[in-house]
């Protein structure tokens, strides 16, 4: 069964440190998504992505995160200058269309420490 | 805005019998959908089931099966005959039919545990 990847499973990085989380989505799907989840709290949305722009981001998504999809297959976050609270899963995901009526699947999480 | 709240942190079962896990959710819209994802402690996100809320029918996938009641805004999962691979953290999940951004509200989560 097709699935979405992600990369790093885990990533170690000091304060103020750009980081890169890798995903690759399922083949066929157009939407993509970065959500988060801090350890002991609830799942986030951060930013969902469409036609090589973003179609809708939280609050979380400030300047300091930015999202690219630099060629056919990869789906990337970048947080520029990390802090503490940046430590969390961050979960890639994929829908084949507009979510509407459709399913998201997620991948199975970058884990980020921040030290 | 909407919400979602489980109000049960923590729930065990004995292998082979039923378990339900409660979310309830506020919204003004008619027509949404709603999840329940499993994570298990790989933690990745699992789909167990979706419901389309203009239906009135409950959804159901082999061993898992939902009470959704529109009115009362609640949205239940029910697990028959308990297996120890249900041990994760479910969470229930609302998104609005009309929003195509695939922003997801995530309720807080329950924790099962399935004993042998």
């Amino acid at each position: 069964e097709p699935e979405v990847t992600q990369t790093p499973s885990h990533q170690v990085t000091q304060m103020g440190q750009e980081v890169i989380l890798r995903c690759v989505p399922i083949s066929n799907h157009l939407y993509f998504y970065w959500y988060r989840q801090i350890l002991g709290q609830k799942v986030e949305f951060l930013v969902s992505f469409y036609n090589n722009e973003i179609s809708e981001k939280s609050e979380i998504f400030d300047d300091q995160f930015s999202v690219e999809r630099p060629d056919g297959s990869n789906f990337t976050l970048k947080i520029r200058s990390t802090k503490l609270e940046d430590s969390a899963m961050y979960f890639c995901a994929s829908s084949e269309r507009d979510f509407t009526g459709n399913t998201i699947y997620f991948g199975e999480g970058s884990w980020l420490t921040v030290v | 805005a909407q919400t979602v709240t489980q109000s049960q942190p923590e729930m065990s079962v004995q292998e082979a019998e039923t378990v339900t896990l409660s979310c309830t959710y506020d919204t003004s819209e008619n027509n949404y959908y709603l999840f329940w994802y499993k994570q298990p402690p790989s933690r990745q996100m699992i789909l167990v089931i979706r419901q389309e809320a203009y239906k009135q029918q409950n959804a159901t996938e082999n061993r898992f099966s939902v009470n959704f009641q529109k009115a009362a805004k609640s949205f239940s999962l029910k697990i028959s005959d308990s297996q120890l691979g249900d041990t994760a953290m479910y969470f229930c999940a609302f998104t609005e039919a009309s929003y195509q951004g695939g922003k997801l509200i995530f309720g807080q989560g329950t924790e099962l545990s399935v004993k042998p």
